[in-house]
């Protein structure tokens, strides 16, 4: 593994079910995101964790939970999905939390919510 | 209320010409600023930064300046290459927070 990884690659779930994005990193980085992006809406902070034990609150939280169980991975959950987040998913990490940091994405994950 | 705007969609110029990236932002407590480069099925990658003791920041072809006063920020590619045809997010944080909100984006081609 290089860098960051996202499984699924993309993924068509029916509303109602419960889904987890998988996310791994590689660089032992402190800070992990996850984001949502959206035609017209640019890329949304959903949760991020700026070190293991710890997540926040981005900008879209509702119908989403993290875990950040060591530093390496960093699952999104949808407890019970909805068409609305239909969306591009991508997690990030950074170098450092509490300071400036380049984050560095993983590929995405598609996934489409009938 | 979006907080970071780029307020262009899209953009063409013609292969070795300048493009001009353009990004407004209204938190005046933004202090770090970045701009990302993103391909189709692929990842944002970081681009180029700058804080808000500079107004300018340059690496190679590209340049970043930043006018706090109108609170604008703009990225200048010279000279544009077709490769460079992407979408690009411009992303602004403070350091209250460290969390970095992102632009929707303007897709940009270049023309060979």
């Amino acid at each position: 593994i290089a860098g960051i990884t996202q499984a699924p690659t993309s993924q068509i779930l029916a509303a109602g079910r419960r889904m987890t994005l998988r996310c791994t990193q590689d660089m032992r980085h402190n800070a992990m995101y996850w984001y949502r992006q959206d035609l017209g809406l640019g890329l949304r902070l959903i949760h991020y964790s700026n070190t293991a034990g710890t997540t926040g609150k981005g900008e879209v939280p509702d119908g989403y939970s993290v875990s950040r169980a060591n530093t390496d991975d960093f699952p999104l959950t949808l407890a019970s999905a909805v068409p609305s987040q239909t969306s591009v998913y991508f997690c990030a990490s950074g170098t450092e939390s509490g300071s400036y940091n380049e984050q560095f994405f993983g590929p995405g994950t598609r996934l489409t919510v009938l | 209320d979006q907080q970071v705007k780029q307020n262009s969609p899209s953009l063409s110029v013609q292969e070795g010409r300048i493009s001009i990236l353009n990004c407004d932002y209204t938190n005046s407590m933004f202090d770090y600023f970045l701009w990302y480069k993103k391909y189709p099925a692929e990842g944002p990658t970081f681009l180029i930064s700058i804080s808000s003791i500079k107004d300018k920041n340059e690496d190679g072809r590209f340049t970043v300046f930043l006018n706090k006063s109108a609170k604008h920020l703009s990225l200048h590619i010279v000279p544009s290459q077709p490769g460079d045809s992407a979408v690009y997010f411009c992303a602004a944080s403070d350091s209250g927070t460290y969390k970095y909100i992102f632009g929707t984006g303007t897709r940009l081609k270049v023309l060979a």
